[in-house]
Formats: C-alpha cells, sequence, structure tokens
C-alpha cells in the first residue's frame, strides 16, 4: 500500500513578523526541555532549554514559555528572519533518580517559513 | 573541538549487504545516542551509551541492528543484512550529563542511507 508520511505543522510568516511554535508533551516526569532547529540537509542544533522549575526563558530573540499544568511548551522568535526557516522540534527528557541524564524524546516537529 | 563527526556522510548499498555507520562523539561527552529520522516515523531514538554502556536499546526496531562502543570515542551502528525500509537519515549526538548545567545533545550531521 501506498505509506503516508508525518504531516507536520507549519506555520508560514513575513520576515519581521513574531512567530510561536507550540509543542504539547506527553510525559509528566519530563523535567528538562530543549528546542531545537533543523535546517535541511544538517543534524538538529541547540536553540534554548529550559527546566522545570522555570516557567520562562530568554535568550536572543527567543524565549520558551513552559505550562507544566497542561504539558504544554511554546517557542517565541522575535523579528522572524529568512534565515530562521527551519523544522523546530521541541525535546523532553527526564532527570530519572536524579543523578543521570535520561534519552531525549522528540516531537514531530513544525516547518516554520518565513518570507522575505 | 570539530563536533560529532559521522561517516560516511551518504551511503547507498543494495539489500542484503551490511552496512556500518560511524561516528565520533565530542571529546569529553560521555553518552552517546544514535537516532534515525524518516519522514514516516520522524526522529526516532535507537540506542543510547553512557561511559560506553548502552543503556537502553528499546529503539533498536529488530535485531538486524546492533551498535557498539568500543572506547570513549568511538561507536558504529551496523545493519546485517539491510533493507529498504532501513533507508532513512541517522544522526549521532553526545552530550554531558544533565546534572545543573546545560546538557543538550550535539548532533552529527547524519548519514544518509539508501538501500535499494
Amino acid at each position: 500500500g501506498e505509506s503516508v508520511g508525518l504531516h507536520l505543522p507549519t506555520l508560514s510568516v513575513q520576515e519581521g513578523d513574531n512567530s510561536i511554535i507550540n509543542c504539547a508533551y506527553s510525559n509528566s516526569a519530563s523535567d528538562y526541555f530543549i528546542w531545537y532547529k533543523q535546517e535541511s540537509g544538517k543534524g538538529p542544533q541547540f536553540i534554548i532549554d529550559i527546566r522545570s522549575n522555570m516557567d520562562k526563558r530568554q535568550g536572543q530573540r527567543v524565549t520558551v514559555l513552559l505550562n507544566k499544568t497542561v504539558k504544554h511548551l511554546s517557542l517565541q522568535i522575535a523579528a522572524t528572519q529568512p534565515g530562521d526557516s527551519a523544522v523546530y522540534f521541541c525535546a523532553e527528557a527526564s532527570n530519572a533518580g536524579g543523578t543521570s541524564y535520561g534519552k531525549l524524546t522528540f516531537g514531530q516537529g513544525t516547518i516554520l517559513t518565513v518570507h522575505p | 573541538d570539530a563536533g560529532v563527526i559521522q561517516s560516511p556522510r551518504h551511503e547507498v548499498t543494495e539489500m542484503g549487504q551490511e552496512v556500518t555507520l560511524r561516528c565520533k562523539p565530542i571529546s569529553g561527552h560521555d553518552y552517546l545516542f544514535w537516532y534515525r529520522q524518516t519522514m514516516m516515523r520522524g526522529l526516532e531514538l535507537l540506542i543510547y551509551f553512557n561511559n560506553n554502556v548502552p543503556i537502553d536499546d528499546s529503539g533498536m526496531p529488530e535485531d538486524r541492528f546492533s551498535a557498539k562502543m568500543p572506547n570513549a570515542s568511538f561507536s558504529t551502528l551496523k545493519i546485517q543484512p539491510s533493507e529498504p525500509r532501513d533507508s532513512a537519515v541517522y544522526f549521532c549526538a553526545s552530550s554531558l550529563p544533565l546534572q545543573g548545567r546545560r546538557a543538550e545533545a550535539f548532533f552529527g550531521q547524519g548519514t544518509r542511507l539508501t538501500v535499494v
């Protein structure tokens, strides 16, 4: 039969607009979250991280918001540029046992397209 | 550091052949991960190592897949025999432990495997 690929959410914005990318996670034990950016032909690259004892963290042009009540994570990109066009993934991990690093579980990704 | 280094970047092989993918993690990182990325399933964790010891191989799809880490600076992912459905981009990533610091996984450029 015919294979069906993932239908990634897409977000299309104009250059200079702000972008908001959303992610729902499923594991309530997750206590560390990361946003990755993946450009075509490359591996995922770190953007920003946040721990579960925080609800907001800001970086350069990016802000991550964490809502543990509804298990929701968002990435806000200010003044979006064409170079921000990529697939964005959220990833979660749990610090199981308090001393070791758990595996990262990735969301399906969101395609961001920025039009000049 | 040159980052995580994977080889080869591209591999085309015939069904039934053995394929070996290689990875050199970032020096000093004691976690190493193998991920597979496809349109069908997104980014999946296959196996990860801590201090050269396999911790979780629950993502390895079948016995045809095996991974080793003989020392802290080298890992291999082997598929024998390969099948067309193994065609994907395989990423290796490495990281430091989570404890009290940024602990994102750094990804290599990936190996694009095509099995015909």
